[in-house]
């Protein structure tokens, strides 16, 4: 059964600085999603990865898919306080005719000032 | 806001009860995709509708169901609850058939079963 793995869980970071959210998948997929969720709201769609090598980007956030090594990537550039909040990564994974998402377990972002 | 309406947003009901959440999606969106979000289970994906058909199926249990109307409003079902049902239901729609199209998503059903 397909696992997605994110890390780390939790991660709290000085404004201004760098660092990178990872999301492993345990089986073959070319199309991950990243979202959103901020404390008590609903979720919002980040990113869409369709292929290998794809990279998207979007202010101070870049995503990115291997899928040879079954690997997302979302990098923080300069964090900001603003981009607390938790983000999820999902894959979809075709299964008997029909396709399903599954979510990995969200890593919690608090930038501080 | 999304554009996207989910009723009612608080839920309070007894195990063993039915009970029925509505979804609208965005005007011109055909696609109707279902969430589970808890302490437990984490973020899971239920199902999906595309203009009135089942497209997609996540790990939904056989007491759920789902479907879409012509009009493309989404209802979910819940029936025989249970205390492990006590969740945040979050509805997204989308364009197209796929999440490949960016997902717009509700503010969510939050259902307590005590």
């Amino acid at each position: 059964e397909l696992k997605v793995e994110q890390n780390p869980l939790f991660l709290s970071m000085q404004e201004g600085k760098n660092y990178t959210i990872y999301c492993n998948y345990s089986t073959t997929s070319d199309r991950l999603y990243w979202y959103r969720q901020d404390p008590g709201k609903s979720l919002e769609s980040l990113f869409v990865l369709l292929s290998n090598g794809a990279v998207k980007q979007e202010g101070r956030l870049m995503a990115s898919l291997d899928t040879k090594a079954r690997l997302s990537t979302l990098h923080i550039t300069a964090a900001v306080h603003d981009l607390s909040a938790t983000y999820f990564c999902a894959v979809e994974m075709a299964t008997s005719g029909t396709y399903k998402y599954i979510f990995g377990t969200g890593t919690r972002l608090k930038v501080l000032a | 806001d999304s554009g996207v309406t989910q009723t009612p947003k608080h839920l309070i009901t007894a195990t063993g009860q039915r009970v029925t959440l509505r979804c609208s999606p965005r005007s011109g969106d055909l696609s109707v995709y279902w969430y589970q979000q808890s302490l437990d289970q984490g973020l899971q994906f239920l199902i999906q509708y595309y203009n009135g058909e089942e497209r997609a199926k996540g790990n939904i249990l056989e007491r759920f169901s789902a479907q879409q109307f012509p009009d493309l409003h989404s209802e979910l079902n819940l029936s025989s609850l249970e205390l492990g049902d006590s969740a945040l239901y979050f509805c997204a729609s989308s364009v197209g058939t796929r999440a490949v199209h960016e997902q717009f998503f509700g503010p969510g059903t939050r259902l307590t079963v005590l």
